[in-house]
């Protein structure tokens, strides 16, 4: 089967730069993406790696190494705001049509 | 554009009873799945269906019913409820293999 894994907590302050690991297994897949999900709220999609290397999206980059089976999600400057919890997503897996989640990650920014 | 819509928001149950969630999506997407949300549990997928009638089993399919029939709707049938199926469930939609999937609101679901 597939499986990820992610630390369940992180805490960082405010203004500085935190990384979210994600290692995972799988016999095929497609690409590595994150979402961030705000309590009561839905999950929106935040990055996609379908090749290896850093892929940059404002404060928010990920990376996706095929080779170690592990990405992570890097955010800097980090806002209030940012507090969330971040869930990396095999797509494709298996080669099929599914997206299969991690557990999450819940980051806290604290002032 | 509406996106991804789900319907009812909250539902509470008994068990035994039988409900459908309803899922619609007005952006053309080829794919849609179904997730149930728990404390500490992340994601799980239920069912999948990578186009009008072709749908496939998640991780968590047991007691839950699925069909597409056209590429807007993926309705999403408990058959007869159980408390363990007290859950938030989402419906998602997206082109394919994890990119860019826009997910409905949810539905808050108590089975007492």
């Amino acid at each position: 089967g597939q499986s990820l894994e992610q630390p369940s907590e992180v805490t960082a302050v405010e203004g500085a730069i935190v990384q979210i690991n994600c290692t995972y297994q799988t016999s095929g897949f497609y690409g590595l993406s994150w979402y961030q999900q705000h309590d009561g709220g839905a999950p929106t999609f935040l990055s996609y790696n379908a090749l290896d290397g850093l892929e940059e999206t404002g404060r928010f980059s990920s990376f996706l190494s095929r080779s170690d089976s592990y990405g992570y999600l890097l955010l800097q400057e980090l806002q209030m705001k940012d507090s969330a919890s971040y869930f990396c997503a095999l797509g494709g897996s298996g080669n099929t049509g599914k997206l299969i989640f991690g557990q999450g990650t819940t980051l806290q920014v604290k002032p | 554009n509406a996106g991804v819509t789900q319907t009812p928001k909250f539902q509470v149950l008994k068990t035994g009873q039988s409900m459908t969630l309803q899922c619609a999506q007005d952006m053309n997407h080829e794919y849609m799945s179904w997730y149930r949300q728990d404390p500490g549990m992340g994601l799980r997928l239920i069912h999948y269906s990578v186009g009008a009638g072709i749908t496939d089993q998640g991780e968590v399919p047991n007691g839950y019913n699925v069909s597409r029939s056209t590429t807007e709707d993926f309705p999403l049938r408990l058959l007869s409820a159980a408390p363990s199926q007290t859950s938030v469930y989402f419906c998602a939609s997206g082109t394919g293999f994890g990119y860019g999937y826009t997910f409905g609101s949810g539905t808050r679901l108590t089975v007492v």
